[in-house]
């Protein structure tokens, strides 16, 4: 079973507010992955990690940034939150070797902007 | 084109029955796929992983790898309603950043 946490599981805040979603993963994995899933829709890619100090853009535009100072460490912050940033956030890591290649997720954050 | 194709169902089958969910990908330079399950309000569960052309069979599913028809499935047999939730075909290439890219999922309902 995957060791990976995200907090808060659920998030109401208001316009203009800044926030950060944690995701820690406790396997070592070097890889680390944010996802955005609005409901009932498919999951996109928004940002990824290889290691600390090695950050990307995903596929989809995003407004928010991710920082990796410690292997387990992934948090996402968003410096002024707006309602088309309601969704849900899922975080996921993996050891991604020549071999295997699972990706494990978190629980999500499911964030809404009144 | 989308890179990951799923029918978005629902499939509806009987309790005790066998579903198949079925998967198309569009680049052929893709080497590992994965089936999720993910419920409702829920985060995706890997369930299947497969790396090579045939099957592979875990407990009550089977993953079926088609390279060259770029098609993989998944089979549940004896299906449950336990089962009913939304299974995602996700996709990673090994070159580059090794991200998954889903398709949008078939939902089944596995009747009582």
């Amino acid at each position: 079973e995957a060791d990976i946490y995200q907090t808060p599981r659920y998030l109401v805040i208001g316009t203009g507010k800044k926030i950060t979603l944690e995701c820690s993963q406790t396997m070592g994995h070097d890889k680390m992955y944010w996802y955005q899933q609005d409901p009932g829709m498919e999951l996109h890619l928004i940002h990824y990690s290889y290691g600390v100090n090695s950050t990307e853009k995903g596929d989809l535009s995003s407004e928010s940034t991710v920082s990796r100072i410690r292997t387990e460490h992934f948090p996402l912050t968003l410096e002024s939150a707006r309602p088309s940033h309601t969704s849900q956030y899922l975080c996921a890591s993996t050891e991604s070797s020549e071999v295997r290649d699972e990706q494990f997720f978190g629980p999500g954050t499911r964030l809404t902007v009144l | 084109q989308k890179e990951v194709e799923q029918n978005s169902g629902p499939l509806s089958v009987p309790e005790g029955a066998i579903a198949s969910l079925n998967c198309t990908y569009s680049d052929r330079v893709s080497q590992s796929f994965f089936w999720y399950r993910q419920y409702s309000g829920k985060s995706p569960e890997l369930i299947m992983s497969i790396y090579s052309n045939g099957d592979k069979e875990d407990g009550r599913f089977t993953a079926q790898l088609n390279k060259a028809s770029q098609y993989v499935s998944l089979l549940i047999r004896d299906s449950q309603p336990s089962d009913s939730a939304t299974y995602l075909c996700a996709v990673t290439k090994y070159t580059g950043r090794r991200a998954l890219t889903f398709g949008s999922g078939t939902r089944l309902q596995v009747q009582p």
